[in-house]
């Protein structure tokens, strides 16, 4: 079993959708998540970081943590088609140790 | 500011050669990371350093490679002898010290003919 299960996609939505990204992990020691935005031929952007569960907003993203049902979320809204990327997830138990990545999830947003 | 560099931005070359990649991280950053990324893999974890130490190596996929970190700053990431497997995208990261917020390099794009 991986660490990390992402669902590879790809996702299409219409400009202006709610758009939901998960991963789920096995690790129940895994305390730090990260969502990335990866565009084609780029290295990976940082969106969003949270520490434990709970939510955290920023514009319009939110990382959602459920550290009972091991299971993070982002959630995307009022899309664009700026939007369009890779979304990958990522997660440590020790801060700046090992990080584990989903393999990401391809989305694309049409105007 | 300046982000993380990473060169040459793409590397081929034939199999049974030697390649050296290098990532400059962001300046003030002491954590450097070391990933590789192929199609429809993910990211996988190679080495970290903190300044010019890397305390877990587990992460290499053979002896054939190797990093080091010199001055707290520059890494270089070496393969020796490539295998055609080893064609993939590496990606380097900094971060300010060992918290959470690592920023990534463009990558360098390697493919063994």
């Amino acid at each position: 079993q991986k660490e990390v299960e992402q669902d590879p996609g790809p996702l299409s939505v219409p400009e202006g959708a709610i758009v939901s990204l998960n991963c789920t992990y096995s690790n129940s020691a895994f305390q730090y998540f990260m969502w990335y935005r990866q565009y084609s031929r780029k290295g990976p952007e940082l969106l969003m970081y949270t520490y434990s569960s709970g939510n955290k907003e920023d514009g319009r993203f939110t990382a959602q943590v459920d550290k009972s049902s091991k299971y993070i979320s982002l959630f995307i809204r009022d899309s664009q088609p700026s939007d369009s990327a890779t979304y990958l997830c990522a997660m440590s138990a020790v801060p700046g140790n090992q990080f584990y990545f989903g393999t990401g999830t391809s989305l694309t947003v049409i105007p | 500011g300046a982000g993380v560099s990473q060169s040459p931005s793409n590397k081929v070359t034939e199999k049974g050669k030697d390649v050296e990649l290098r990532c400059d991280p962001i300046s003030g950053h002491t954590a450097l990371y070391w990933y590789r990324q192929s199609l429809g893999q993910g990211l996988e974890f190679l080495i970290y350093f903190q300044g010019n130490s890397a305390p877990d190596k587990s992460g290499l996929p053979s002896d054939r490679f190797s990093a080091e970190r010199t001055g707290g700053s520059v890494s270089t990431l070496t393969i020796q002898r490539t295998q055609q497997e080893d064609s993939a995208v590496y990606l380097c990261a900094s971060s300010l010290s060992l918290n959470y917020e690592q920023y990534f390099g463009p990558g360098t794009r390697l493919t063994v003919t």
